[in-house]
């Protein structure tokens, strides 16, 4: 079946030291983007792909990059993971961007504790 | 006006009702709407898009009033399994979409 992959699923870091957390799909979306939820909150967009051109929302943290090595995978790194940070990660991929009919896939997403 | 509004809830319905919900959104000129369900711990999963003639799917029905600017799910003959956070899923710019926090339903025996 075509989906969308988070790895890992739960993952606990120390305060400062950098994670990175890992998106695959198989649905061949040109589009893939990350999510930052936390309890009881919408899920906040933090950036996206379309196809390279990476898009940064203006409030994303400097401590947040991505990369997006080719179509199939995109990584999430914190550089200097802090208590704030603590919340489910969520990579969702789109055939097109928002204006598409088809709404965005969501990965299991990865639970994140800094410790 | 916040982008994506919708009454957090709990809805508190017993299975076999009819429940309804709201949501409005800020942006005249946006496109695409959604409905997404996410149960506890979860990720969202895509329930339905709405159209502009309104589109049904089982006991699923959404409605889009783009005079008010308000979109709706309808829910028909609850179950026990619909007890989930409904996600509302609106493009506010051009290129993403803008979440509402969601309302919950609590369907009971």
């Amino acid at each position: 079946d075509a989906m969308v992959i988070q790895n890992p699923r739960y993952q606990v870091t120390q305060f400062g030291k950098p994670v990175t957390l890992s998106c695959s799909q198989t649905l061949n979306h040109n589009v893939m983007y990350w999510y930052q939820q936390k309890s009881s909150q919408a899920p906040k967009l933090l950036f996206h792909y379309y196809d390279k051109d990476f898009n940064n929302e203006a409030d994303t943290p400097d401590n947040f990059q991505s990369r997006r090595p080719n179509t199939s995978f995109c990584f999430l790194d914190i550089r200097s993971p802090g208590l704030g940070d603590a919340a489910m990660y969520l990579c969702a991929t789109s055939e097109g961007l928002a204006g598409a009919r088809g709404g965005q896939y969501f990965g299991p997403g990865t639970r994140l504790t800094v410790t | 006006r916040k982008e994506v509004e919708q009454d957090p809830g709990p809805f508190n319905v017993p299975e076999g009702a009819t429940v309804a919900f709201n949501c409005t959104y800020s942006n005249s000129a946006s496109q695409s709407f959604f409905w997404y369900r996410q149960d506890c711990r979860k990720e969202p999963k895509l329930l339905m898009s709405v159209y502009s003639s309104g589109n049904e799917d089982g006991r699923f029905t959404a409605q889009l009033n783009r005079a008010s600017q308000y979109i709706s799910l309808l829910i028909r003959d609850s179950k026990l399994s619909d007890s989930a956070t409904y996600l509302c899923v609106v493009n506010i710019g051009y290129s993403t979409l803008t979440f509402g926090k969601g309302t919950m339903l609590l369907v009971s025996p």
